[in-house]
């Protein structure tokens, strides 16, 4: 069964809205939990590194105020993206490392932004 | 230069063939590596890890050339359940995964 899952799989919302995401890490937990992007035909990009009790670590050229994550408790990780634009439309996956050799995915959020 | 490449796509294969799938990567830094399935508006799920002295899984075989960096993942006889897009994935870290753009199978009857 799965072992992260995302919130909700899928949005449609109208440029200018704010959109959350959430990823839960089920069975185990993640003190360290990972956002990635992925645009049609394109490879995942790792958009930043969510760390449970302190602040994100982003790549660069991700906006922080842009992509807000918040890592709250050791199995929820959020992803808010602030006032979303039609550029910001594409499937956002979470992922999470239960132990040093395995990775697993969220089953992704696609959003489309109006 | 991109970081990890992949064959362009798509293969179009029949069910029974063998096919191949090359991937190099440019951060000589990278110390495993991985190969996902991806399949349409779904999250990559890991096929599996790739070893230095190679490693097999059923009908798929991975391997690794540090030297070239090169790794490749082999199917052999094809079934339709194979058609996804196969992800290429060097890791030089404990975060850290980059993805190749992926190559796109398709298993036709």
């Amino acid at each position: 069964g799965a072992v992260v899952s995302q919130h909700p799989s899928w949005v449609i919302c109208k440029s200018g809205t704010s959109v959350k995401i959430e990823c839960r890490s089920l069975d185990f937990q993640a003190t360290t939990m990972f956002w990635y992007r992925q645009f049609p035909k394109q490879s995942l990009m790792l958009m930043a590194t969510s760390n449970e009790g302190s602040k994100a670590t982003y790549e660069q050229g991700v906006e922080k105020d842009k992509f807000l994550i918040n890592h709250a408790s050791l199995t929820l990780s959020t992803l808010t993206v602030t006032s979303a634009h039609p550029e910001d439309s594409s499937f956002y996956i979470c992922s999470a490392r239960p132990t040093a050799e395995t990775q697993y995915f969220g089953p992704g959020t696609r959003l489309l932004v109006l | 230069r991109k970081e990890v490449e992949q064959d362009p796509g798509p293969f179009n294969v029949p069910e029974g063939a063998t096919v191949a799938f090359n991937c190099t990567y440019s951060n000589s830094a990278s110390q495993s590596f991985f190969w996902y399935r991806q399949d349409c508006r779904k999250e990559p799920k890991l096929l599996m890890s790739v070893y230095s002295s190679g490693n097999e899984d059923g009908r798929f075989t991975a391997q690794l050339n540090r030297a070239s960096q090169y790794i490749s993942l082999l199917i052999r006889d094809s079934k339709l359940s194979d058609s996804a897009t196969y992800l290429c994935v060097a890791s030089s870290g404990y975060s850290t995964l980059t993805f190749g753009k992926g190559t796109m199978l398709l298993v036709s009857p």
